[in-house]
C-alpha cells in the first residue's frame, strides 16, 4: 500500500500555545487528505477534508479557526491546533488518497497532550 | 441509531481460534466495504476492501458482505497473538464525497 507519514508522533505542549502536525504522502500525489480525531475506545471522528489548493471543508461542530488546515501541495497537508487547551488533548490521524476512486491510507497518528 | 454499529468488545480468543468480527449498517447506499486494523497508538491499516455483496479472501483473512441483511464480517483463521489489535469496519457509497463512515472498532485479544 501507499505510504503516508505523519509527524510528530507525539507532542506535549503548554496551554495557549499552537501545535502544527504534518501529513505527507511519500510515494503518491494526494488530491485529498482527511483529518480525524480519535478518543480512547472510540471510532475515528472526521474533522475536515482538504483538497490541494482549496480551503478545507470542516465537519459540523469543528471550529475552523481553532483547527487550521493547509493543503499547499499534493504531498503535504498540515493541521495547526491554535491556542491549545487540555480538552484538545487527543489522538489526531490524517489520511490521504490519490483520487476519489481509490481508498485512503492513514498516517501513524499524533498523540497531542496539552498541559 | 448510528449508521454503522460495531461491538467494541474486547473479544478474547486463544491462539489458533477462528475469529469473527462483524458490523451492521443502516444506509443501503453503501457499496464499498473496508476493514482496517489499528494497533495501539498507531494509525489504521487497510486490511480488506470489497465492493457490494460477496466474499473476498486474502491469506488468513476473509471479508464477507451481505447487503440484503446490511451485515459485514471479517474472519481471521488461525489467529495469532500478533493479530491483537482493534479492527474497524468502514463503508461508503459509490458516489458523492466518497468519504467512508467508520464503526467504533472491535478490540481483539489473541492470547497464547
Amino acid at each position: 500500500g501507499a505510504v503516508v507519514s505523519q509527524h510528530p508522533s507525539r507532542v506535549i505542549c503548554k496551554s495557549g500555545t499552537s501545535v502544527k502536525i504534518e501529513c505527507r504522502s511519500l510515494d503518491f500525489q494526494a488530491t485529498t487528505m482527511f483529518w480525524y480525531r480519535q478518543f480512547p475506545k472510540q471510532s475515528l471522528m472526521l474533522m475536515a477534508t482538504s483538497n490541494e489548493g482549496s480551503k478545507a471543508t470542516y465537519e459540523q461542530g469543528v471550529e475552523k479557526d481553532k483547527f487550521l488546515i493547509n493543503h499547499a501541495s499534493l504531498t503535504l497537508s498540515t493541521l495547526t491546533v491554535t491556542s491549545a487547551h487540555p480538552e484538545d488533548s487527543s489522538f489526531y490521524i490524517c489520511s490521504a488518497r490519490r483520487d476519489s476512486n481509490t481508498e485512503a491510507f492513514f498516517g501513524q497518528g499524533t498523540r497531542l497532550t496539552v498541559v | 441509531q448510528k449508521e454503522v454499529e460495531q461491538d467494541p468488545g474486547p473479544l478474547s480468543v486463544p491462539e489458533g481460534a477462528i475469529v469473527s468480527l462483524n458490523c451492521t449498517y443502516s444506509n443501503s447506499a453503501f457499496q464499498y466495504f473496508m476493514w482496517y486494523r489499528q494497533y495501539s497508538r498507531k494509525g489504521p491499516e487497510l486490511l480488506m476492501y470489497t465492493y457490494s455483496s460477496g466474499n473476498k479472501e486474502d491469506g488468513r483473512f476473509t471479508a464477507q458482505v451481505d447487503k440484503s441483511s446490511k451485515y459485514i464480517s471479517l474472519f481471521i483463521r488461525d489467529s495469532q497473538p500478533s493479530d491483537s489489535a482493534t479492527y474497524l469496519c468502514a463503508m461508503r457509497p459509490s458516489g458523492g464525497s466518497y468519504i467512508p463512515t467508520f464503526g467504533r472498532g472491535t478490540s481483539l485479544i489473541v492470547h497464547p
